[in-house]
């Protein structure tokens, strides 16, 4: 079945290093493909999507590569913030579904 | 700008205990979700709700699991018979449009089972 793999957390980096959460996928067909992130004691928010292969996604200065020959769609951020430090969810849905598909989440921690 | 409320953020329970989780929806949306996360696993789709009927719902929900809008405003998971593997966050989804696109989450009820 579908699935979707993250790497393990927590991510700790000093501000302004560069990010790289790795997300990979299985899927039958054409998903298409998101970023979720949760702030502390929020709900998870959507950061990014892509529909298609090659597609860029980019949202609050992340980014995320539909890679279909990797079936990848990792996360960078050129220059982490302190704000954020919050839990990442990769996650694809398949057409004609109500349903999305998340990974584990992964933590990320940002110290001045 | 407008979220999904979820209510209470922490419920404990007794084994085989009747448990209703209360989400309000935003209030234009039209498709409705449950998903939930054990801890240090993933998060999984538990049902999706649209026209007042169910109309997607995963293995795990059997038929311990219900859901009801009862006020149209209220979403509500009830658990039948809570079990120690229920412990969970049960989060409550809608959306505008179905599909993938674009979920609005609430921030999660901590369903501990004793």
């Amino acid at each position: 079945g579908n699935s979707v793999t993250q790497m393990e957390g927590p991510v700790t980096l000093s501000e302004e290093a560069f990010l790289t959460i790795n997300c990979t996928y299985t899927a039958t067909g054409y998903p298409s493909l998101f970023w979720y992130v949760q702030y502390p004691g929020e709900g998870l928010q959507l950061l990014l999507k892509a529909t298609k292969a090659d597609d860029k996604g980019s949202n609050k200065g992340f980014e995320a590569t539909y890679r279909k020959e990797t079936t990848s769609f990792h996360l960078e951020k050129g220059s982490v913030q302190v704000s954020d430090s919050a839990v990442y969810f990769c996650a694809l849905s398949d057409h004609g579904t109500d349903k999305l598909i998340f990974g584990t989440g992964t933590r990320l921690q940002v110290f001045p | 700008e407008p979220e999904v409320t979820q209510t209470p953020s922490h419920q404990v329970t007794q084994m085989g205990q009747e448990v209703i989780l209360r989400c309000v929806p935003i209030s234009n949306h039209l498709y409705f979700y449950w998903y939930r996360q054990i801890l240090g696993q993933k998060v999984e789709f538990l049902v999706s709700f649209y026209n007042n009927e169910i109309s997607e719902k995963s293995e795990i929900f059997d038929d311990q699991f219900s859901v009801e809008r009862p006020d149209g405003s209220n979403f509500t998971l009830k658990i039948r018979s809570t079990k120690l593997e229920d412990s969970a966050m049960y989060f409550c989804a809608s959306s505008p449009r179905d599909r993938g696109e674009k979920l609005f989450f609430g921030s999660g009820t901590q369903l501990s089972v004793l």
